[in-house]
């Protein structure tokens, strides 16, 4: 079974632009999550989604977003880059059912100049 | 809300060492407890889970973890390291009933050497 992918691997933007990350979960996974990880912050919840519908959300201000197609793909969105915004974007998937784990993809790494 | 702390940022081993990796948690809730490993460039990766039950729980690559409820904590554990050992470790806890909105620690970056 594929593992969840991420596209794409590596991105530079510019401080005011916006950026979509595209998330692909494990096959027959509904549930899709999305973490920040930082040097200064660590990892952080951003949102969850589960069948198209955002299940949770992080503390976060309103330019980072996301979305879920029927397919369960994910994409998530930041608008306005902050320098700030520079880091690494982890995406998850779990299975329905009582698994209770996380499968990370290997992330997206966003470098905002 | 949930907290997790990891009392160490580095811990340096000889290789076919013992080792003992310390998370903390706190939570007014039932919670889950996770540990995940991340190596150079990589996602991270599911070592072990408690969700409820024995106390002791395995994992893979020989990594075990014991839960103390009284001394809320979860420390991870490994008799004998290898250098492919060598990452960041994430102690990781979720409420009770799902393991999504995880809560993660600051992370242990274990070092081994020859």
């Amino acid at each position: 079974k594929a593992g969840v992918t991420q596209t794409p691997r590596y991105l530079i933007k510019t401080r005011g632009q916006q950026v979509t990350l595209s998330c692909s979960p494990i096959s027959g996974h509904r549930s899709v999550s999305w973490y920040q990880q930082t040097p200064g912050q660590g990892l952080q919840f951003l949102f969850e989604y589960f069948s198209e519908t955002q299940r949770n959300k992080g503390n976060f201000p309103g330019r980072f977003s996301g979305r879920q197609f029927s397919n369960s793909r994910s994409e998530m969105n930041v608008s306005t880059l902050e320098l700030g915004d520079s880091a690494l974007y982890l995406c998850a998937s779990e299975s329905t059912g009582n698994s209770y784990e996380q499968y990370f993809g290997p992330g997206t790494r966003l470098t905002v100049t | 809300a949930q907290s997790v702390t990891q009392l160490d940022s580095q811990v340096p081993v000889f290789e076919e060492a013992p080792v003992e990796l310390r998370c903390n948690y706190s939570s007014s809730v039932s919670v889950y407890l996770f540990w995940y490993v991340q190596y150079p460039n990589q996602g991270l990766q599911l070592l072990l889970k408690y969700l409820s039950g024995s106390t002791l729980v395995k994992g893979i690559n020989g990594f075990e973890a014991e839960f103390n409820k009284s001394q809320t904590s979860f420390h991870l554990r490994k008799p004998s390291v290898h250098i492919s050992d060598t990452a960041e470790y994430f102690c990781a806890v979720s409420r009770a009933g799902t393991a999504s909105k995880l809560t993660f620690g600051t992370g242990t970056r274990l070092q081994v050497t020859l």
